[in-house]
């Protein structure tokens, strides 16, 4: 059964770091694996997409790692802003036909203070 | 294009009662997903459905049904709500097995 860990599961930052947030899974027969933003009683959206052949994706400031292997994906934020206090979500989704059944960490809440 | 759309965004039951929430896919989006998401428990899969189909199911009691339309518009059902359905239900739509696009989500209360 596939577990997705993330840790830390709090960050608190001075505007301006550099940050790396962690994604571990148990199984690495992935298809994909995303990472979202979630921002307090809002829904989820989309920050990057890694393919499961991929190792990395970048958007701006952030950068997604997937190592499949070691069952490891790392998300960089740099030269984090107030604007980026959210929890962040990292989720896979699975091979063979579950592509649509995301599993979902329980989340890294990042705050960033001015 | 217009984002994922849910209805009603509040909502509040009492035990024993029954809902239906409705989610309206991206224009073109074939798969619709759902979610629940408690504080307990994070984010938990309920069910997929493409082109009218069922094609995955999570570890949910069977209180819990839905199905699609043949617009992709997509609906989920709770029979018999319970003390512990309190949560935010969301659903997610996309096009094939790719980014998920995911809607503001329904708030259920059940007193």
């Amino acid at each position: 059964k596939q577990e997705v860990t993330q840790i830390p599961a709090a960050l608190s930052v001075p505007e301006g770091e550099n940050l790396v947030l962690n994604c571990s899974f148990t199984d690495s027969a992935i298809y994909n694996l995303q990472w979202f933003r979630q921002d307090p009683g809002k829904g989820l959206t989309s920050l990057l997409l890694i393919q499961s052949s991929q190792r990395e994706q970048t958007s701006g400031r952030l950068n997604a790692s997937l190592d499949k292997s070691s069952g490891r994906s790392t998300l960089y934020i740099a030269a984090s802003q107030p604007g980026d206090s959210a929890t962040y979500l990292c989720a896979v989704s699975g091979d063979g036909g579950s592509q649509g059944n995301l599993i979902f960490g329980k989340g890294t809440k990042l705050s960033v203070k001015p | 294009k217009a984002g994922v759309t849910q209805t009603p965004r509040y909502l509040i039951k009492t035990r024993g009662q029954q809902v239906t929430l409705s989610c309206s896919p991206i224009s073109g989006h074939r798969s619709v997903s759902w979610y629940q998401q408690t504080p307990g428990q994070g984010l938990q899969f309920l069910f997929e459905y493409f082109s009218e189909t069922q094609r995955n199911k999570g570890n949910f009691p069977g209180r819990f049904s839905g199905r699609q339309f043949s617009n992709s518009r997509s609906e989920m059902n709770v029979s018999t709500l319970e003390l512990g359905d309190s949560a935010l239900y969301l659903c997610a739509s996309s096009p094939m097995a790719e980014t998920q696009y995911f809607g503001p989500g329904t708030r259920l209360l059940v007193l």
